[in-house]
């Protein structure tokens, strides 16, 4: 099956600080990638839709000013959390979608863990 | 948007059970997939089935689309099954493919 990866698995970092997470599509590339979140116990929450060369359409209540998505090529998408606080720690998940006439599977990376101290 | 409802939300079985997930939507679709996330939370594909029956292992899944449901089958259940099953619709108006999630069926399987 198609492969995506995500890096980093996890990080730490201070209140205040950027970080970056990047999405990666291995085997295929991928016209639109999702961003999700994942609180404990819970279903994954999308985030945003990234489709490359174009601006991410935000889900209703998601800062876009907070979280910056950029998708600069078709096998590549970068979510960064901009001034990070403690109620951003959580698990951020990205998906990759193979887009095909009658065929739209997706396929998830491995997951971001984000604590902020 | 569409609604998706799955159950059981919590199963618990013996090694070597069989057990039946149950997903049902809301609209028509046209797109379903299962997913397991396992313990460190990496989503596994088991399924992509907008329709029909699939079979893989001792797991298959059945999706009715005109009576919106489908159903994900275990057979002979390992402690290695355990974990969340998820369920996922892209409803058939989308163009970008969005996928709408189900709750989750927490699956516990002890040795």
């Amino acid at each position: 099956g198609a492969v995506v990866s995500q890096h980093p698995s996890w990080v730490i970092c201070k209140s205040g600080t950027s970080v970056k997470i990047e999405c990666r599509s291995l085997d295929f590339q991928a016209t639109t990638m999702f961003w999700y979140r994942q609180f404990p116990k819970q279903s994954l929450m999308l985030m945003a839709t990234s489709n490359e060369g174009s601006k991410a359409t935000y889900e209703q209540g998601v800062e876009k000013d907070k979280f910056l998505i950029n998708h600069a090529s078709l096998t590549l998408s970068t979510l960064t959390v901009t001034s990070a606080h403690p109620e951003d720690s959580s698990f951020y998940i990205c998906s990759a979608s193979i887009l095909a006439p009658s065929y739209n599977e997706q396929f998830f990376g491995p997951g971001t863990r984000l604590t902020v101290l | 948007g569409i609604q998706v409802e799955q159950s059981p939300p919590d199963l618990i079985l013996q090694e070597g059970a069989n057990s039946t997930l149950r997903c049902n939507f809301s609209d028509s679709v046209n797109n379903l997939q299962w997913f397991h996330q396992n313990p460190w939370g990496q989503l596994i594909n088991l399924f992509y089935i907008p329709s029909g029956t699939k079979q893989n292992g001792r797991l298959s899944a059945t999706t009715v689309a005109t009576e919106r449901y489908s159903l994900l089958y275990i057979s002979s259940s390992q402690t290695t099954d355990s974990g969340v099953y998820f369920c996922a619709v892209v409803d058939r108006g989308s163009t970008l493919g969005r996928l709408y999630f189900g709750r989750g069926t927490q699956l516990t399987v002890w040795p």
